[in-house]
């Protein structure tokens, strides 16, 4: 159980394009998901916290305009990169958590190459 | 706030002898602690959490931790590594009074030499 996909997982872009990632839970329900991003060599950083129905809380930092996230229904939210660059390349990966529990189950991530 | 202090970046071992890799923790609310492990490519596995039951916490794959509040300590170990354990071990902290929001340690990675 507890089982988190993403989709793609890996993607190669040009400079200037959107790309968009999905993050599904597959047997449970989301209340709430997770965004984070992983450079080469180091930690996770969280991006941005959803919750279904409701508009994103973005970290400090975090361009909430250039990184767009929708969380429609309880097993899917979606990031979208928008006018991607080279400096958006990193790896993204999401993760789930359901209702008031407190681990979040993480998906396998999506490693993003912006040329 | 709370953070996450992994005490190596590296920690090299035989295949069959134990291992332990050292977490440090801060947090002004009673802590949640969970250690993952990442393989290359891969995203996170949870491998065990602690949350206010018992401190020695049992987990996959042989691991476990103890929760040693005296020292604000987690630190991980398994009595004999195995070759497959060759990965990234990242140690995290959420609390309720900070929206279980998880901070993550900078990782440290495990070398297994046969």
């Amino acid at each position: 159980g507890a089982v988190v996909s993403q989709h793609p997982s890996w993607v190669i872009c040009k400079s200037g394009t959107s790309v968009k990632i999905e993050c599904r839970s597959l047997d449970f329900q989301a209340t709430t998901m997770f965004w984070y991003r992983q450079f080469p060599k180091q930690s996770l950083m969280l991006m941005a916290t959803s919750n279904e129905g409701s508009k994103a809380t973005y970290e400090q930092g975090v361009e909430k305009d250039k990184f767009l996230i929708n969380h429609a229904s309880l097993t899917l939210s979606t990031l979208t990169v928008t006018s991607a660059h080279p400096e958006d390349s990193s790896f993204y990966i999401c993760s789930a958590r359901s209702g008031a529990q407190e681990t979040q189950y993480f998906g396998p991530g999506t490693r993003l190459l912006v040329l | 706030a709370q953070s996450v202090t992994q005490l190596d970046s590296h920690v090299s071992v035989s295949e069959g002898t134990p291992v332990l890799l050292r977490c440090n923790y801060s947090s002004s609310y009673s802590p949640s602690l969970f250690w993952y492990v990442q393989h290359p490519n891969k995203g996170l596995q949870l491998l065990l959490k602690y949350t206010s039951a018992a401190t020695l916490v049992k987990g996959i794959n042989g691991f476990e931790a103890e929760f040693k509040k005296s020292e604000t300590s987690f630190h991980l170990t398994k009595p004999s590594a195995h070759m497959s354990d060759a990965a990234e071990y990242f140690c995290v902290v959420s609390a309720r009074g900070y929206g279980n929001k998880l901070v993550f340690g900078a990782g440290t990675i495990l070398r297994v030499k046969s």
